[in-house]
């Protein structure tokens, strides 16, 4: 159980154009979801947590209006990459937290990313 | 915010021998504290986390120490193996029903035949 997965999981654009990048939680119900950017031999940064039925929470640095989640539901939360340029060009991966049956504790869930190239 | 700080940022070691992996955080209130390994373009992987009640977990040939007081916590990997060449991230997190998780900068790991 607890799967998380994206969609897509490659994509190029043209720059200029926006993208937006879905992020399932497929067994589990996930009132919280967080996204993150990691460049090529770089660490995961978190940019922003992702909440069911209200606004996102967004880290410190990263634009809210160019970065725009949405969690319209317990399963889905979607990161619309707008006005994309090369330096967004980034692997995105999104996690959701869940309790395993056999766990008494809360474990995060990584989606596989999304490679997106901006040429 | 919490800050993670890890290092060494690269290391080699002989099949066969240890590897140790440093971390230090900075917020007190973080109380989980996972380690994560990552091979090329894939998501990172859960290996072993410790919680703050404890101060040392293991799990075969994988190990991690926590030290609250120093805010410090290690990976220790023996016997390593070709297989375990990646790079390993660790983190620090306030567990609850919802928390993110914040990552150090990495340690690309290369087990040496």
């Amino acid at each position: 159980g607890a799967v998380v997965s994206q969609h897509p999981s490659r994509v190029i654009c043209k720059s200029g154009t926006s993208v937006k990048i879905e992020c399932r939680s497929l067994d589990f119900q996930a009132t919280t979801m967080f996204w993150y950017r990691q460049f090529p031999k770089q660490s995961l940064m978190l940019m922003a947590t992702s909440n069911e039925g209200s606004k996102a929470t967004y880290e410190q640095g990263v634009e809210k209006d160019k970065f725009l989640i949405n969690h319209a539901s317990l399963t889905l939360s979607t990161l619309t990459v707008t006005s994309a340029h090369p330096e967004d060009s980034s692997f995105y991966i999104c996690s959701a937290p869940a309790r395993l049956a056999s766990s008494s504790y809360n474990e995060q869930f990584f989606g596989p990313g999304t490679r997106l190239t901006v040429l | 915010g919490e800050n993670v700080e890890q290092h060494p940022s690269t290391l080699s070691v002989q099949e066969g021998d240890s590897a140790v992996i440093k971390c230090t955080y900075s917020d007190s209130a973080s109380n989980y504290f996972p380690w994560y390994k990552q091979e090329l373009g894939k998501r990172p992987q859960l290996i072993i986390d410790i919680r703050s009640n404890v101060g040392e977990k293991k799990d075969q040939r994988i190990a991690v120490t926590l030290n609250k007081t120093a805010k410090h916590f290690s990976l220790h990997i023996t016997e390593t193996q070709p297989e375990d060449s990646a790079v390993y991230f660790c983190a620090a997190s306030i567990a609850s029903s919802a928390s993110k998780i914040i990552f150090g900068s990495g340690t690309r790991l290369s087990i040496r035949p």
